[in-house]
């Protein structure tokens, strides 16, 4: 299994905190996404990024704010939590170097509730 | 744009049953095609992949085949059994950093 924690797994908020989901990997891979995963929608991105301080919009990052300081370590704040937020967020990783290798390889996930 | 679509579920079968879950994209280019797999509780993980036209990805009794003509990769199995039951999510890629993932079909299977 591809070493990638993601903490809290669970997580019960009120609307409007500010929550931080971790996601730690351990394979050295370049490339972290994050994702939200809701009934009907599959995934979607969220943010990505391609390098340490080198992070990029996905398809629905209104709300969502991302940090990378170590290679190791993805961050995503929701900067003031709606009940709109609620989902099971996804950290995934990725080699790259072409794309026969672009596999992503997936953490547990973060059950997120926000009441 | 690039896009995945595959057959809404759930799909429900008994064990043994012959297993078909239905997937096409839109894509410029010539993307990778994946299968993954999502069990309860966990992450999505890679089941299978073709990464030109013609390719077969197979893995643990499952089967793809990449089709440029129809622009599909339809998923297959034989003979499901009780374990298969899951999430399984069709994707592509294109080059760069992004993956595109189908919305995903849950399948069931009953004893």
């Amino acid at each position: 299994d591809a070493g990638i924690t993601q903490s809290p797994r669970h997580k019960v908020t009120e609307t409007g905190t500010p929550v931080t989901l971790r996601c730690h990997q351990t394979e050295n891979h370049r490339y972290m996404y994050w994702y939200r995963q809701d009934p009907g929608h599959g995934l979607r991105l969220i943010h990505y990024s391609y390098g340490v301080k080198d992070t990029d919009k996905g398809e629905v990052s209104d709300g969502y704010s991302v940090s990378r300081s170590k290679t190791e370590d993805f961050l995503l704040t929701l900067e003031s939590a709606t009940s709109s937020q609620t989902s099971v967020y996804f950290c995934a990783i990725s080699e790259s170097g072409g794309v026969a290798k672009n596999i992503q390889y997936f953490g547990a996930g973060t059950r997120l509730s926000v009441l | 744009g690039n896009s995945v679509t595959q057959m809404e579920g759930p799909v429900t079968l008994s064990e043994e049953a012959f297993l078909t879950i239905n997937c096409t994209y839109t894509a410029t280019g010539y993307p990778s095609l994946f299968w993954y797999v999502q069990y309860p509780g966990e992450g999505l993980q890679l089941l299978l992949k073709a990464t030109k036209a013609d390719d077969k990805g197979s893995n643990k009794g499952f089967e793809a085949t990449y089709r440029k003509e129809t622009t599909s990769f339809h998923l297959e199995k034989g003979s499901v059994q009780v374990s298969d039951s899951a999430v399984y999510f069709c994707a592509l890629h294109t080059g760069g950093f992004k993956t595109i993932f189908g919305a995903g079909t849950r399948l069931f299977v009953k004893a």
